[in-house]
């Protein structure tokens, strides 16, 4: 069964970094794409940023480019995403989703979310 | 950017009926859309594919049709399950987008 698991999550200041990590397991990982998706406190979905499995395409919502980093490591299969420069509304639920085909990018498995407080 | 548009935003039906929900994109998607299911303190569930390709494991009660920039998501007999908040995404172009969500609530 593919197992996506998110943690580095927690209650960080503004103006604080943080890097999520997703570890996976069931699949090829290194063959799928991953992304990262987030969702604020009851509002609706929001993609973040997408990671080729080669690790070398690589894209961001640019809302967040030049605060984000995406990184993969395919020998630990584990995706990253580094967060800089965090405000009140980076806050809510990041998860971590893999792309349903080698070639396409919609999600068919989702990680249960690393929930990313921004407060002082 | 593509923004998806979906409506209603509230759809309250009984368990049963019939549920119809629609998808507008701002440009043509080609067949790049997806749907999903999201219930509360859950992650979204990967639900249509390709516009009309149901996931592995989805019920036959749910369908996906359209091409270009509409679409819609039927469900066929709404079942107590169903009841949740569905949301479209396009994977034509990068930045990926989603639609706002459709809550299918119990009348």
């Amino acid at each position: 069964d593919v197992q996506l698991l998110e943690s580095g999550g927690g209650l960080v200041q503004p103006g604080e970094s943080l890097t999520l990590s997703c570890v996976a397991s069931g699949f090829s990982f290194k063959d799928y794409a991953m992304s990262w998706v987030r969702q604020a406190p009851g509002k609706g979905l929001e993609w973040v940023s997408t990671i080729r499995g080669n690790g070398v395409t690589i894209n961001y919502a640019d809302s967040l480019k030049g605060r984000i980093t995406i990184s993969r490591d395919n020998s630990r299969k584990t995706v990253y995403l580094e967060m800089k420069s965090l405000r009140a509304d980076d806050t809510g639920l990041y998860y971590c989703a893999k792309a349903s085909t080698y070639v396409t990018n919609d999600f068919d498995h989702w990680g249960g979310g690393s929930l990313v407080i921004v407060s002082s | 950017e593509i923004v998806l548009t979906q409506s209603p935003a509230t759809l309250s039906l009984s368990p049963g009926e019939r549920a119809t929900l629609s998808c507008r994109a701002s440009q043509s998607v080609i067949r790049y859309l997806a749907w999903y299911q999201q219930k509360p303190g859950q992650a979204p569930r990967l639900l249509i594919h390709d516009a009309s390709s149901r996931a592995t494991g989805i019920p036959d009660r749910f369908s996906g049709s359209g091409s270009g920039a509409d679409f819609t998501l039927t469900i066929s007999r709404l079942e107590p399950e169903d009841f949740a908040v569905y949301y479209c995404q396009q994977y034509d172009a990068s930045p990926l987008t989603f639609g706002g969500g459709t809550k299918v609530e119990i009348k």
